[in-house]
């Protein structure tokens, strides 16, 4: 079955640029969304179709798709973007979803 | 709006089963398909299986396959997942969601299952 590979952590400065793979094979023959997650609460769609950003995500949050990595790319990194971030793709040869495994970014 | 609206927190013992529910609104129901996922704590989200309100077709992951079912009532626009022979590692939040185009774009608020003696 499809699998999705994500670092487990990144940490980065803040107002610098936090990049989160997401790494499948020939990743970019498919439709990559990414989800927010914060402690205790619902995940939230931060990114959907790869490059659009749904209401209320700020233009600082872009993503890329190229070969077998996706990127999910926040520009001027905050405090309040710290979680755990999840790419997922929804595999059409079984029509399950599938997740990555999730990438805790800590903001210093 | 678009409401997915989860049943209450269940304390449950080992080798029993327990049955979430899923109360929709605000969107033709037998139009989309729920889908249902679970997070044990600190854990990754875990994608548990589908189903088809409209037909009530279902899809399963192979992880939860045999040990989980799902169904659907069209008339109170209500999905249910039941999951059996619960052990420790079945303790997490599960939730429900909508899938439109692929990705998740309403989420239930979470059903935390413990399963405890």
């Amino acid at each position: 079955s499809y699998a999705l590979t994500q670092p487990p952590s990144l940490s980065v400065a803040p107002g610098k640029t936090a990049r989160i793979s997401c790494g499948g094979d020939n990743v970019r023959t498919k439709t990559v969304h990414w989800y927010k997650q914060r402690p205790g609460q619902t995940p939230v769609l931060v990114m959907y179709y790869g490059t659009d950003r749904p209401s209320g995500i700020p233009e600082r949050f872009s993503g890329s798709n190229s070969g077998n990595t996706a990127t999910l790319t926040i520009s001027g990194v905050e405090a309040g973007d710290e979680a755990d971030y999840y790419c997922q793709v929804w595999d059409d040869i079984t029509d399950h979803v599938v997740f990555g495994g999730g990438t805790k970014l800590t903001v210093l | 709006q678009v409401q997915l609206v989860q049943s209450g927190t269940e304390v449950v013992k080992p080798g029993a089963s327990v049955k979430v529910s899923c109360r929709t609104s605000g969107f033709t129901f037998i139009h989309y398909a729920v889908h249902w996922l679970r997070q044990a704590p600190g854990q990754r989200l875990d994608w548990m299986g589908w189903i088809n309100s409209g037909n009530g077709d279902t899809k399963y992951s192979q992880d939860f396959q045999g040990r989980v079912t799902l169904s659907r009532d069209t008339s109170a626009t209500t999905a249910f997942m039941e999951v059996s022979g619960l052990t420790s590692e079945d303790t997490a939040v599960y939730y429900c969601a909508r899938v439109t185009d692929g990705y998740i774009d309403s989420w239930g608020q979470g059903t935390l299952v413990v399963v405890s003696s």
